[in-house]
């Protein structure tokens, strides 16, 4: 029971390099999370996937690209990267719930640290 | 969406309970408020959820007030073990925008 896997765990870039972070969860879940978490701060949220084939902007999209060709894969793309992307990026799922109540748990990965030079 | 409010901090020593309190004026009327653990370099990770009045569970409780506009963490006799960062989360209806506020860091002291 793998749960979400994120590859890679780590990764040095230099500025203006593009790399793609995988994330893969087995649970069959509806739904898909990219984070970021800078050193001694919460998370924020960078876009979201409410199912296959769609995605959405959340707190601090700018610099990045998603895409959920598959509905266990989400992937966080880095067209040009910059020194200050430099973070961890967590990936989460979360299974839909019933027609009126969702229970909204997320299932986080163990993270990718990335550093941009 | 709802917009989460914790103290940045919290000092305790071991055997002591805390509560950990959250406010969440807007919270929408389907939504969850569900609380989370994270240590240092890992994941954060579901300690406890609930809808309304008390929940408990094996390592907390949650107490969530008639207007559940606040929710409030208890952890008994903590550990050192529970010294980690613990963010309240409100939301889940349609799971989206899921977003974190910046947590409350508890240290646990011996």
């Amino acid at each position: 029971n793998a749960g979400v896997t994120q590859t890679p765990k780590f990764r040095v870039l230099k500025t203006g390099q593009s790399m793609t972070l995988l994330c893969a969860q087995d649970m069959n879940h509806e739904y898909m999370y990219w984070y970021r978490q800078d050193p001694g701060m919460g998370l924020r949220l960078i876009h979201y996937s409410v199912g296959e084939g769609t995605t959405a902007k959340g707190e601090v999209p700018d610099g990045y690209n998603v895409s959920r060709l598959k509905k266990q894969n989400f992937l966080l793309g880095l067209e040009s990267a910059a020194p200050s992307q430099t973070s961890v990026y967590f990936c989460a799922s979360s299974p839909q719930g019933s027609s009126t109540r969702s229970t909204g748990e997320l299932f986080f990965g163990e993270g990718s640290r990335l550093t941009v030079l | 969406l709802a917009k989460t409010t914790q103290p940045i901090s919290m000092d305790s020593y071991e055997g002591q309970e805390v509560n950990i309190t959250c406010s969440h004026n807007n919270i929408a009327t389907n939504d969850y408020i569900t609380w989370y653990q994270q240590f240092p370099s890992q994941g954060p990770r579901f300690i406890i959820q609930g809808y309304k009045t008390k929940v408990t569970n094996e390592v907390a409780s949650l107490f969530i007030p008639a207007d559940r506009k606040s929710s409030t963490l208890s952890l008994p006799r903590v550990s050192l073990s529970d010294t980690a960062v613990y963010y309240c989360l409100g939301g889940g209806y349609n799971n989206n925008d899921m977003r974190f506020g910046a947590g409350t860091r508890l240290t646990v002291k011996p």
